[in-house]
C-alpha cells in the first residue's frame, strides 16, 4: 500500500506570513498533484509535477517534486485569507489511480 | 475545460431508502471515473473505480451491493446508496479522467452531501 503523509495537519497563520506544506512517502510516484478544497466543494487541481526535481510556480505558490519522486512540497509566500482551505497532495503510480495524503488544513487570519 | 458536475449537491433521505448520485463530465469524455467519500475534516477515501461499459472495481471494505455504481456512458457515472443508514451520511465526491488509461490527472465534481435521518 502506498502512503502519502502530509504535514502539518493544521496550520493557522497571520496574513502575510510564509508557509510550507510537506508531502512525503517511501514510495516512488510517476506524478504528484496538489489540490485545494474549500468546505462543501470538490478539490480543485492546482498543479501536477512529473519530473524529479521539478519546480513549478503558480503566483505566490511554489511546488517542488523531490529528486527521487517520493516527496513534494508546497510553499506559499505572503499568505492571504483567500488561501484558506484544505490542501491535498495526491500521488499517481498505477495507471490513473491517485493516493491522497491526509490533507493540510490552512487558516490565514487577516 | 475539464468540468465535472454532480447532482444533487445535497440530499436528505430517510433510513432504509435508496439515493442515486449522478456524476457527469461536461466537456470531455471520461473512460474512467472515481467515487470518493469524505468525512468532516478528513481527506478523500477512494470507494471505487468506474470504467465505462464494465463493472466497477471496489476498494477493500466497500460493499459493492450497498454502493451500486453504473458507468453507462463516457460522460455519466451514477452511485446508488441502497438501504441507506445514518452511518452512510457523508460527502460523496466523484472525479473523472479525460485521457486514456495512462492519464493521471483527475478533475473533481463539487460533491454531494448525503444526510440519512
Amino acid at each position: 500500500t502506498q502512503l502519502l503523509e502530509q504535514s502539518p495537519q493544521f496550520l493557522s497563520i497571520q496574513e502575510g506570513e510564509n508557509l510550507t506544506v510537506y508531502c512525503n512517502s517511501s514510495s516512488v510516484f510517476s506524478s504528484l498533484q496538489w489540490y485545494r478544497q474549500e468546505p462543501g466543494e470538490g478539490p480543485v487541481l492546482l498543479v501536477t509535477v512529473v519530473t524529479g526535481g521539478e519546480v513549478k510556480k503558480l503566483k505566490r505558490l511554489t511546488f517542488q517534486f523531490g529528486d527521487a519522486r517520493k516527496d513534494s512540497s508546497l510553499h506559499i509566500t505572503a499568505a492571504q485569507p483567500g488561501d484558506t482551505g484544505l490542501y491535498l497532495c495526491a500521488g499517481n503510480n498505477a495507471g490513473n489511480m491517485l493516493t491522497f495524503g491526509g490533507g493540510t488544513r490552512l487558516m490565514v487570519k487577516p | 475545460g475539464a468540468v465535472v458536475s454532480q447532482h444533487p449537491s445535497w440530499v436528505i433521505c430517510k433510513s432504509g431508502t435508496s439515493v442515486k448520485i449522478e456524476c457527469r463530465s461536461l466537456d470531455f469524455q471520461a473512460t474512467t471515473m472515481f467515487w470518493y467519500r469524505q468525512f468532516p475534516k478528513q481527506s478523500l477515501m477512494l470507494m471505487a473505480t468506474s470504467n465505462e461499459g464494465s463493472k466497477a472495481t471496489y476498494e477493500q471494505g466497500v460493499e459493492k451491493d450497498k454502493f451500486l455504481i453504473n458507468h453507462a456512458s463516457l460522460t455519466l457515472s451514477t452511485l446508488t446508496v441502497t438501504s441507506a443508514h445514518p452511518e452512510d451520511s457523508s460527502f460523496y465526491i466523484c472525479s473523472a479522467t479525460p485521457g486514456g488509461p495512462d492519464s493521471y490527472e483527475q478533475y473533481f465534481g463539487p460533491g454531494t452531501r448525503l444526510t440519512v435521518t
